[in-house]
């Protein structure tokens, strides 16, 4: 199975600055790499799929780049909504496999 | 606006079965593209199973294979898991999603929380 691979594990950044999130795959997924936010209590929710495409109502601030192996999500100015647990994941093989997550904390 | 709503959640022993069900309104269930996703407490998110209504494709995390059953019902509009063999490590929240290939998991439900325990 493809083996997603996140870090940091946590980040702590300060409201206003810029989060940087890393997901490594063990081979290539081409660009079918999803992003996931997740608040305690909550289910997940979509960000981002197709590597960069803004699932909907997701606001600009968060963005994502990378091909093959290779992926970053990118929040651009942090909001205390924003303040969560991130997790990639690729979906282009069988099983769909997740990283194991990066806490945004404060 | 499409919701999800799964049930069948509750406390069962090591080897017992139970049916987790997904309720799903606000969107036609004619063609339906499913994953349940689990959460172990304090854990992350392991995908288990899938399923196509168009193509009868279904498919398994390694996990639970031989184990679980997915299966839907278009005229109930609902998504189910059939769980059998249960083991302690099967505890989690199990959550329904919609999974459609243009773009994964992109609707989710509150979740059913799975205790496996003697």
């Amino acid at each position: 199975e493809i083996v997603m691979t996140q870090s940091p594990a946590t980040l702590s950044v300060s409201p206003g600055e810029r989060a940087t999130l890393s997901c490594r795959a063990s081979q290539s997924v081409s660009s079918n790499l999803a992003w996931y936010q997740q608040k305690p209590g909550q289910a997940p929710r979509l960000l981002i799929y197709a590597t960069s495409a803004r699932a909907t109502g997701i606001p600009a601030r968060f963005s994502g780049s990378g091909s093959g192996t290779e992926f970053t999500l990118t929040i651009s100015s942090l909001q205390s909504e924003d303040f969560a647990v991130y997790y990639c994941q690729q979906y282009i093989k069988w099983p769909r496999t997740f990283g194991q997550g990066t806490n945004v904390e404060l | 606006q499409v919701q999800l709503v799964e049930s069948g959640g509750g406390l069962v022993k090591p080897g017992g079965s139970l049916r987790l069900s997904c309720a799903v309104s606000g969107v036609s269930f004619s063609d339906y593209y499913m994953s349940w996703v689990r959460q172990a407490p304090g854990k992350g998110l392991e995908w288990v199973s899938y399923i196509s209504s168009s193509t009868g494709l279904t498919t398994y995390a390694d996990s639970v294979k031989g184990r679980f059953t997915i299966s839907g019902d278009n005229a109930k509009k609902s998504l189910y898991l059939q769980m059998n063999s249960l083991r302690v490590e099967d505890t989690a929240v199990y959550y329904c999603a919609r999974d459609e290939g243009s773009e994964p998991l992109n609707c989710w439900g509150q979740g059913t929380l799975v205790t496996v325990s003697s």
